[in-house]
């Protein structure tokens, strides 16, 4: 987990709210991800970032907004939180773009 | 789109014998394979990958093997011990696009001491 953290670690709220998650690294990697990780399944890829400003969406990104304003930073928004995001986050970073990753801790986020 | 099937879901090892975890997946073009251990509480930690143009890695305790023809690559753990008890995940990747990976549902490792 060294030069990438994440706020809050947990966090609960109630269904309706909006929510921003905060990825923030050190090792000043170009790609940031967003995961999204539930009981008895995988990472799953919410958005990407291949550079300030530049972003994409993976492949459960309903409900979910992402914005990378500085290199360092990457946020996720839950624009108006549901019971079914209820989740464990995670963030990840990647130098080159081609394949090797790295973990955040992760944010356990609960709604209510 | 990708698709990575990882098994077996659980494995119960005695302390010293070897485990192996396989994942196959779908997309031909995939050319980068990565292994993760989750410890609980925290994030995945890349343990071991493997490249499209190499069969086999070691580092050592664990191996990863690929048969691309076949489609599908093995996690090797030998002379295991209570600390090797994880999650352990599998993924591939193009390699480009961002690097953007699929995993598997990963496979939950016990060794008993």
């Amino acid at each position: 987990d060294a030069g990438i953290t994440q706020s809050p670690r947990h966090k609960v709220t109630e269904t309706g709210t909006p929510v921003t998650l905060r990825c923030h690294q050190t090792e000043n990697h170009r790609y940031m991800y967003w995961y999204r990780q539930d009981p008895g399944h995988g990472l799953r890829l919410i958005h990407y970032s291949y550079g300030v400003k530049d972003t994409d969406k993976g492949e459960v990104s309903d409900g979910y907004s992402v914005s990378r304003s500085k290199t360092e930073d990457f946020l996720l928004t839950l624009e108006s939180a549901t019971s079914s995001q209820t989740s464990v986050y995670f963030c990840a970073i990647s130098d080159l773009g081609t394949g090797e990753q790295y973990f955040g801790p992760g944010t356990r986020l609960t709604v209510t | 789109g990708e698709n990575v099937e990882q098994h077996p879901s659980t494995l119960s090892v005695q302390e010293g014998d070897s485990a192996v975890i396989k994942c196959t997946y779908s997309d031909s073009a995939s050319n980068y394979f990565p292994w993760y251990k989750q410890e609980l509480g925290k994030g995945p930690q890349l343990i071991i990958d493997i490249r499209s143009n190499v069969g086999e890695k070691k580092d050592q305790r664990i191996a990863v093997t690929l048969n691309k023809t076949a489609k599908h690559f093995s996690l090797h753990i030998t002379e295991t011990q209570p600390e090797d008890s994880a999650v352990y995940f599998c993924a591939a990747s193009k390699g480009t696009n961002a690097g953007k990976s699929t995993f598997g549902d990963g496979t939950t490792l016990t060794v008993k001491p």
